[in-house]
């Protein structure tokens, strides 16, 4: 059972578009919820990270966008440069409790 | 600072074979999670452990193990290796146990287990 769902799977966008990336959860006891970034060869990074009290949050050039009462949260990347192209995985947690990741979303930044 | 670093990059086994992985985590870091990458699950966590105590445990069968050291190091074990193990396994470290609540994951670069 997947504890958080992501999608999509993969994303073309255009140098300077904005890909919208949008995960889902169940478990409402989830207070922290973190977007890693991931490149080819390279372990998971962790680019941003949100707790439920607040409903947004920027980090230069990206965003999380948080709705609570809908149980979901999403990144948005401003100014899409190619070297964003990565594989995007959001996560939830509760409290000191493990990870839970989504599947991932292949991003792809064409120049 | 060295990142968190993972022996070996590659390993190629057979099945019914055993393998160990190996993890040194940031210094100063007491928590080690492990985690199996693979494309269509993406990241499954396997177990934690934290001052060489596991702290949680994913759901994975009992064939996969794991032990962390006194100086934090970490270690993880596949015993009669399946076709279906072959993956890529991540280390993460993390200053307290887990990653939240500000003592965020970092991760190594990953083992690539091929079992063929």
């Amino acid at each position: 059972q997947q504890q958080v769902k992501q999608s999509p799977q993969s994303l073309i966008v255009q140098k300077g578009g904005i890909p919208i990336i949008n995960c889902a959860y169940e478990n409402t006891a989830f207070d922290y919820f973190p977007w890693y970034q991931q490149f080819p060869g390279k372990g998971p990074a962790l680019l941003i990270a949100i707790r439920p009290d607040v409903s947004e949050k920027k980090e230069g050039r990206f965003t999380i966008s948080f709705n609570k009462s809908a149980k979901q949260f999403s990144l948005h990347i401003m100014d899409s440069q190619p070297g964003d192209s990565a594989t995007y995985f959001c996560a939830a947690s509760k409290g000191a409790n493990n990870l839970f990741f989504g599947t991932g979303t292949r991003l792809t930044v064409i120049p | 600072k060295a990142g968190v670093t993972q022996t070996p990059r590659y390993l190629i086994k057979t099945r019914g074979q055993q393998v160990t992985l190996s993890c040194s985590p940031i210094s100063g870091h007491r928590s080690v999670s492990w985690y199996q990458q693979t494309p269509g699950q993406g990241l499954q966590f396997l177990f934690e452990y934290f001052s060489e105590t596991q702290r949680n445990k994913g759901n994975f069968p009992g064939r996969f193990s794991g032990r962390q050291f006194s100086n934090s190091r970490s270690e993880m074990n596949v015993s009669t290796l399946e076709l279906g193990d072959s993956a890529l396994y991540l280390c993460a470290s993390s200053l307290f146990s887990f990653g939240g609540r500000g003592s965020p994951l970092h991760f190594g670069n990953g083992t690539r287990l091929t079992v063929t």
